[in-house]
Order: structure tokens, then C-alpha cells, then sequence
């Protein structure tokens, strides 16, 4: 089945810029979606079809999708913002249709 | 407003059997594609089963031929029947509805599954 691939950990300063991977067989050629997890909570969806934004997610977040490699970047980073982000992509070729990466952790330093 | 509400979980012994509930609200489950995902405690999320509008199933490998999706039109509920459990199935689970691409748009809060001794 098809796997997704994401640093563990992230770093970044507040007011800084944060850029996180997910790695995939021409995972250009599907559509990518980003999930924000906080300690305790469900995750919420942040960016979907690569890069469009559900109502209610600041501007300050962002996707791109090309080639191997699909990014989830969030500018101008708050506290607020520290969490597990996974990413996920639907299969549809596949018995396993729904594919998760294995998740980051941001920290804000 | 959409919400989904799981309920069912709870401490079960090896072997044993459970079935999860998510009662949705503010849209029709059978016109949706729904899903279960899981979290073990301390690790990433993972894909359980998924049920189609037009009523297709597919599941993990790791539950395949022990966990059952299905729903209830009559009461807009999607349910998980989970048999043969063992350790390993310890986990939250969450449904959610997938949107028009396929991204899960709406979650419900996760009901804790442990299975133990």
C-alpha cells in the first residue's frame, strides 16, 4: 500500500515560518490533506485538495503538492500553533484507501 | 451544524467482542463516504475501515475479517462491530465524514477502546 513519509519533529521561532514534508511516491499526482491534532482533541482539517483552506483556518496556512513531496507551511507562527500535523491522501486504486503519514510534532520554541 | 458522537467504548478483555456508534446530525450518513480512524495511545493516527455511499467497505489489514463497518439509515448512525479484539486494538476511535476530496471534514470527539486483562 502506498506510504506517507514526515519528519517527526519540527522546530521554529514565533513570527517565524514553519515548512513541514510529506514524502510519497508521486504523491503530486493525488490530492494531499493536513490535519492539526492538539493534545486531547480530534484533529481538524487545516488544508485540503493540496492547498485550499476550510472556513475558519487562518491564511497563515498553506499547502503545495508537486513531484514526490507535498508541504504544509505556516507563516508567521504562533504558540498556538503547536501540534501533531499529519497528512493523508485517498487511494483510490487501492483495498487501502485512506493513507496517513506518520505525523509531526511542531514545537514553538 | 454537522457533529458526529461516538459512544461504546470501554475496558474489554482480549477475544472479546465490542461495537462502536457515531451518531451524526445536520447531514444523511448514506449519502456520505465515512470512515473510523484510530490512535493508539502516543502514536499517529490510522486508518480503520471506510464505508461507501453506495455501500462498499474496505478495511486495515490489521482489522480485516475481525471489525464490521456499517450504518443504520433509519437513525443516521455509522457503527463498527469489532470482534477477536487483542492489545493492539487499544486505541481512540474516531469517525468522519470525508468530503467532496476526499478529506475527513468533520470528527467526532473518539471513543477510548482498551483491551485488557
Amino acid at each position: 500500500s502506498y506510504v506517507l513519509t514526515q519528519p517527526p519533529s519540527v522546530s521554529v521561532a514565533p513570527g517565524k515560518t514553519a515548512r513541514i514534508t510529506c514524502g510519497g511516491n508521486n504523491i503530486g499526482s493525488k490530492s494531499v490533506h493536513w490535519y492539526q491534532q492538539k493534545p486531547g482533541q480530534a484533529p481538524v482539517l487545516v488544508i485540503y485538495y493540496d492547498s485550499d483552506r476550510p472556513s475558519g483556518i487562518p491564511e497563515r496556512f498553506s499547502g503545495s503538492n508537486s513531484g514526490n513531496t507535498a508541504t504544509l507551511t505556516i507563516s508567521r507562527v504562533e504558540a498556538g500553533d503547536e501540534a501533531d500535523y499529519y497528512c493523508q491522501v485517498w487511494d483510490s486504486s487501492s483495498d487501502h484507501p485512506r493513507v496517513f503519514g506518520g505525523g509531526t510534532k511542531l514545537t514553538v520554541l | 451544524e454537522v457533529q458526529l458522537v461516538e459512544s461504546g467504548g470501554g475496558l474489554i478483555q482480549p477475544g472479546g467482542s465490542l461495537r462502536l456508534s457515531c451518531a451524526a446530525s445536520g447531514f444523511t450518513v448514506s449519502s456520505n463516504y465515512m470512515s473510523w480512524v484510530r490512535q493508539a495511545p502516543g502514536k499517529g493516527l490510522e486508518w480503520v475501515s471506510v464505508i461507501y455511499s453506495g455501500g462498499s467497505t474496505y478495511y486495515a489489514d490489521s482489522v480485516k475479517g475481525r471489525f464490521t463497518i456499517s450504518r443504520d439509515n433509519s437513525k443516521n448512525t455509522l457503527y463498527l462491530q469489532m470482534n477477536s479484539l487483542r492489545a493492539e486494538d487499544t486505541a481512540v476511535y474516531y469517525c468522519a465524514r470525508s468530503g467532496d476530496y476526499e478529506e475527513l471534514d468533520y470528527w467526532g470527539q473518539g471513543t477510548l477502546v482498551t483491551v485488557s486483562s
